[in-house]
């Protein structure tokens, strides 16, 4: 089955810098590479997501990028504002029109320092 | 607001006992997963069903047990309740198996005293 690795489990930045937070996968089927931000006593939300005929997707100020020979893909947050500060996790799936569920990360808890 | 709910938000029970926790998809959506938050597993998926059939199964444990109703509702069972179980269950639903995008519900907060 799919195997994902997530780093680093918590990141510590100074409000305006960037964050970056890096994903691996074991599965070469996956095709399908969200990111979902969980804050506190609140359930995952989607914030971008990127497929596997795209290198790279952006929207404002996140941007995930994805390199399929290496199986990685990276979660790029600029700017970084309070309100980023909560838990991010990566996931991937072969979507192939079949069922089954996502398999997630670890998590990293972003703290954004004022 | 997601679209999903999840009832209840929070439940204590004693070792042993049956439970039963209860998700409406978003409107239109056809698929329900399950999935448990522990701190040390993280995010892990359940179960999956599809317009009141079950569909895939992850890492669910054979005291478990889940069903989809006509209303496209959805109930998960967890019986023989251990200390290990208390954990953040969450229910996330799509508009077919094969969509790609989840949306979650804020999550059941079970606690086995």
């Amino acid at each position: 089955g799919e195997n994902v690795e997530q780093h680093p489990s918590t990141l510590s930045v100074q409000e305006g810098d960037s964050a970056v937070i890096k994903c691996t996968y074991s599965d070469s089927a996956s095709n399908y590479f969200p990111w979902y931000k969980q804050e506190l006593g609140k359930g995952p939300q989607l914030i971008i997501d990127i497929r596997s005929n795209v290198g790279e997707k952006k929207d404002q100020r996140i941007a995930v990028t994805l390199n399929k020979t290496a199986k990685h893909f990276s979660l790029h947050i600029t700017e970084t504002q309070p309100e980023d500060s909560a838990v991010y996790f990566c996931a991937a799936i072969f979507s192939g029109g079949g069922a089954d569920g996502l398999t997630f990360g670890k998590g990293t808890h972003l703290i954004i320092q004022p | 607001d997601s679209g999903v709910t999840q009832t209840p938000k929070h439940l204590i029970t004693a070792t042993g006992q049956r439970v039963t926790l209860r998700c409406s998809p978003r409107s239109g959506d056809l698929s329900v997963y399950w999935y448990q938050q522990s701190l040390d597993q993280g995010l892990q998926f359940l179960i999956q069903y599809y317009n009141g059939e079950e569909r895939a199964k992850g890492n669910i444990l054979e005291r478990f047990s889940a069903q989809q109703f006509p209303d496209l509702h959805s109930e998960l069972n967890l019986s023989s309740l251990e200390l290990g179980d208390s954990a953040l269950y969450f229910c996330a639903s799509s508009p077919t198996p094969g969509s790609t995008e989840a949306f979650f519900g804020q999550g059941t907060r079970l606690t086995v005293v």
